[in-house]
């Protein structure tokens, strides 16, 4: 079956500017997490969806970053006024149940100019 | 913030040869696992080990878990050219649902 999507696979934006990353998870997957990661490291957790509702954004750096997952399904993260620091790679992924494996997806680099 | 450290950050062998990375923690965990990443992208889940469990086995995999220590151990045996990648172990901790990453091993294996 098809896997995790995320579009777009490459995003450059100027200092400043809203952008939004989409997350396509496996079907049937209720949970799902947003992860950025940085060249040369590992993952950093950003914030984590139960269902509909976001059952632990613990990890988002600042206000300027915010998720949704209105119907259960597809989410959406939401970058205010990029900053330079803002590049990085976002990682997607979900999973059938908590705690247990998860699957990613390709991820999106966002460039911020 | 990174929930632990790979040892060793980069790692070079002949096709053949077995490979052994290590992963230490510092929290009480649920679980443990480990990821494959491909060129900086793609992380491939391989393998979970339970904190109450010590070895598990999947293929050419050995990964162990000792939870006194907070360090697991990943072991590829007769590695392949196409098992370069990153390593990543990963920890789910008690309470929590997410991964928390470690930095990671760069393997490479020579053909």
């Amino acid at each position: 079956g098809a896997g995790v999507s995320q579009t777009p696979s490459n995003k450059v934006t100027e200092k400043g500017k809203y952008v939004e990353l989409r997350c396509d998870p496996i079907s049937g997957h209720t949970a799902l997490y947003w992860y950025r990661q940085s060249l040369g490291q590992g993952p950093e957790f950003l914030i984590y969806f139960q269902g509909t509702g976001a059952a632990d954004d613990s990890g988002l750096p600042n206000d300027r970053f915010f998720a949704v997952r209105p119907e259960g399904s597809v989410s959406t993260l939401k970058i205010q006024r990029t900053e330079r620091g803002d590049s990085a790679v976002y990682l997607c992924a979900s999973s059938l149940e908590t705690a247990t494996e998860q699957y990613f997806g390709p991820g999106t680099r966002l460039t911020v100019t | 913030s990174q929930q632990g450290e790979e040892d060793p950050q980069a790692l070079s062998i002949q096709e053949g040869e077995n490979a052994t990375m290590n992963c230490s923690y510092k929290t009480s965990i649920n679980n443990l696992q480990w990821y494959r990443q491909n060129s900086g992208r793609g992380l491939v889940h391989l393998i979970l080990i339970r904190s109450n469990e010590r070895e598990k086995h999947s293929g050419r995999l050995r990964v162990t878990l000792d939870t006194s220590k907070k360090s697991s151990s990943l072991l590829i045996t007769a590695s392949r050219a196409a098992d370069t990648a990153s390593y990543f172990c990963a920890t789910v901790k008690t309470g929590a649902n997410n991964l928390f990453f470690g930095t990671g091993t760069r393997l490479t294996v020579i053909p």
